[in-house]
C-alpha cells in the first residue's frame, strides 16, 4: 500500500487568493504527478516530475505551477485563484523506470468563489 | 498519443449479479493497462494491471480483466458484486516507453442495487 498524502482535503477560497496544495509521499518515488479531475470527467495530467529539480507540463494546460525541491514533496501553487480553477486535484507518485504504476493521494477538492 | 474509451458512464447491477465494465483503447505503440477504483471522496486505488504475459489478470476485491490485443480492449469483470463495490471505475493506459502520466477514460459509475 502506498503512502501519499494531500492537504488540505477541501479548500474554499475567494478569487484572487494565492493557494498551495501540498503533496508528500514516503515511498522514495522519483516520479510524481498532478492530475485535475472535474466532476464526472476523466483525470487530466497537468504537471509531472522525474525527480528533484525536474518539472514538466502535462497534457492539459494549467495556470498552476509546481516545484520539486525534495524527493518526497511536490506542491502545486496557484498565484491568483479564479472560479475556473474549481476542481479536484489529485497527486500521484511512482517508481522511475518500469511500467508506470502510479499511486494516488486522496485528492484536494478546491472551490474558488 | 493514446486514448481510452469507457463505453458506459453508468452501470446499475443487482447485488450478487455478475458485472462487466468495458474499456477500449487506441495507441500506436505497445501499452500497459490499468483499472483504478475511486470510492466517494477518496483518491484512486489500483485494482489491477496488465503488463505482459497472461492476458487474464486478477486484482483485488475479486475483480479480473482480460487484455484483448486484436480488439484493443481491457474489460473488467466480477462474477458477483457487493454493495461495497459501488464506486467509480477508471481504465487507464500508459505507453511502454514513456515516463509521462497515465491516459484515463471518463470513468464508469457502478451502482449496486439491493
Amino acid at each position: 500500500e502506498a503512502d501519499i498524502y494531500q492537504t488540505p482535503r477541501y479548500l474554499v477560497i475567494g478569487t484572487g487568493k494565492k493557494i498551495t496544495l501540498e503533496c508528500s509521499q514516503t515511498m522514495g518515488h522519483d516520479k510524481m504527478y498532478w492530475y485535475q479531475q472535474d466532476p464526472g470527467m476523466e483525470l487530466h495530467l497537468i504537471h509531472y516530475s522525474y525527480g528533484v529539480n525536474s518539472t514538466e507540463k502535462g497534457d492539459l494546460s494549467s495556470e498552476s505551477t509546481v516545484s520539486r525541491i525534495r524527493t518526497e514533496h511536490f506542491p502545486l501553487t496557484l498565484e491568483s485563484a479564479r472560479p475556473s480553477h474549481t476542481s479536484q486535484y489529485l497527486c500521484a507518485s511512482g517508481l522511475a523506470g518500469g511500467p508506470n504504476i502510479q499511486y494516488f493521494g486522496a485528492g484536494t477538492r478546491l472551490s474558488v468563489l | 498519443a493514446q486514448s481510452v474509451t469507457q463505453l458506459d458512464s453508468q452501470v446499475p447491477v443487482f447485488e450478487e449479479a455478475p458485472v462487466e465494465l468495458r474499456c477500449n483503447y487506441s495507441s500506436s505503440v505497445s501499452v500497459y493497462l490499468f483499472w483504478y477504483v475511486q470510492y466517494p471522496n477518496q483518491g484512486l486505488q489500483l485494482l489491477l494491471k496488465y503488463l505482459s504475459g497472461s492476458t487474464l489478470v486478477k486484482g483485488i476485491n475479486g475483480f479480473e480483466a482480460e487484455f484483448n490485443k486484436s480488439q484493443t480492449s481491457f474489460h473488467l469483470r466480477k462474477p458477483s458484486v457487493h454493495i461495497s463495490d459501488t464506486a467509480e471505475y477508471f481504465c487507464a493506459v500508459s505507453d511502454r516507453g514513456g515516463a509521462d502520466g497515465l491516459t484515463f477514460g471518463k470513468g464508469t459509475h457502478l451502482i449496486i442495487q439491493p
